[in-house]
Parts: structure tokens; sequence; C-alpha cells
């Protein structure tokens, strides 16, 4: 089973400021990494598929790169709705979660 | 614009049985695979199961399989969970999600979810 670490656990920022938030899996899963971000009472939401590729709708401060092991979810520069829990997932596993809140 | 609607949660005793519906709108349901996922209270992501479009493929996670069976109705635009011999640690809220390059591959769309509470 592919195991999914996330990190860091909570990362405090300010808006405007660049968010870079971390997944790695216990074994390649090559690109097939999505991202998702969930607001406190709401459902979660895909925002990146493929490592990559934007879902319908995200808008262009968000960003993903990685393979293999190593992802990244970028956020350019935090605005005050951006403020959630993010997961990694592959298939049937998802990271324990990166929270991003306010400095 | 995709709708995800469940509904069938509730309070049940340990042992005890329930089914969870998802009422979907706004997308060819009938060829798009589809998804359960919970999450406990204050807990992260765990994924439930899985079914392709037309049930040919169907799969389930290890803490729920005997014990849940996940089906779908192409021809009412719906997809169920029956949930039996329940226990506290299926105390969650269940979300079903719309899926997308492959069976459990990515969940694209959510609904709002339903709260299961299991307890005596």
């Amino acid at each position: 089973e592919i195991v999914l670490t996330q990190s860091p656990a909570t990362l405090s920022l300010s808006p405007g400021e660049r968010a870079t938030l971390s997944c790695r899996a216990s074994q390649s899963v090559s690109s097939y990494l999505a991202w998702y971000q969930q607001k406190p009472g709401q459902a979660p939401r895909l925002l990146i598929y493929d490592a990559s590729n934007r879902a319908t709708g995200i808008p262009a401060r968000f960003s993903g790169s990685g393979s293999g092991t190593d992802f990244t979810l970028t956020i350019s520069s935090l605005e005050p709705e951006d403020f959630a829990v993010y997961y990694c997932q592959q298939r049937s596993n998802f990271g324990p979660g990166t929270k991003v809140d306010i400095k | 614009e995709v709708q995800l609607v469940e509904s069938g949660g509730g309070l049940v005793k340990p042992g005890g049985s329930l089914r969870l519906s998802c009422a979907a709108s706004g997308f060819t349901f009938s060829s798009y695979s589809m998804n359960w996922v919970r999450q406990a209270p204050g807990k992260g992501l765990e994924w439930v199961s899985s079914i392709s479009s037309s049930s040919s493929y169907i799969y389930y996670a290890d803490s729920v399989k005997g014990r849940f069976t996940i089906s779908r109705d192409n021809a009412k635009n719906s997809l169920y969970l029956q949930m039996n011999s329940l226990r506290a640690e299926d105390t969650a809220v269940y979300y079903c999600a719309s899926g997308r390059g492959g069976v459990g591959a990515i969940f694209d769309y959510w609904g709002q979810g339903t709260l299961v509470t299991v307890s005596s």
C-alpha cells in the first residue's frame, strides 16, 4: 500500500505570501497525484489532478508539480479564501493534510 | 451545473444498518465512475468504495469490505451505499464524489455529505 506524507502539518502565512506544500509518496506514483482543498464545514474540492493539471474553475495562483515520489502544491499569493486544509491523494490513499492558517 | 446530494444519514446503534443515497444531476451520470469517501469528526479523508460507470468494477476499503455494498441505478442517476454491521468507528460524514481518470483515481465533484453516527 502506498503511504502519502504531507509537510508541514500546519503552515502559518499572511495574505499575499507564497505557500509551498509538500506531499511525498512511499513509492513511485508516476504523475498520478491529486490535490484537494477543504474549508471548515464544506466538502473537499478538486484543485489539481495528474500532478500539475488545474481542475475546472481553479485560479491560476494554484499550481502543482512533481513526479515519482515528491510533489508540491504552490499557491503563488494567498487570498483570504485560500486558508484551508489541503490533502494530496493517489487512488485509495489520502495524505493527512496540511492546514494553511493565517499568521 | 454538477450537483451531488447525499441523504440517508442518521443515528444508528452498533450492529445496525443504514442505506445512503446520492442523487446526481448536471452531468451524464451513466458515463462516470462514482465513489464514497468518508471523514470522521476532526479527522482526514478516507476512501470507502468505488464503482465503475456500468457497475462492472467495484472496489472497497479493507475497513468496510464484507459489510458495505456500493451500487448505482443509472436510470435514476443515483448512487447508493448499503452499510451493515455498523461500528462506532464508521461514524463519519459520508461524501459521494464523481470520478475521472479511471475507477477510484480522481474525485472530481463532491456532494455536501451526510452524517452517520453509530452509537448506543
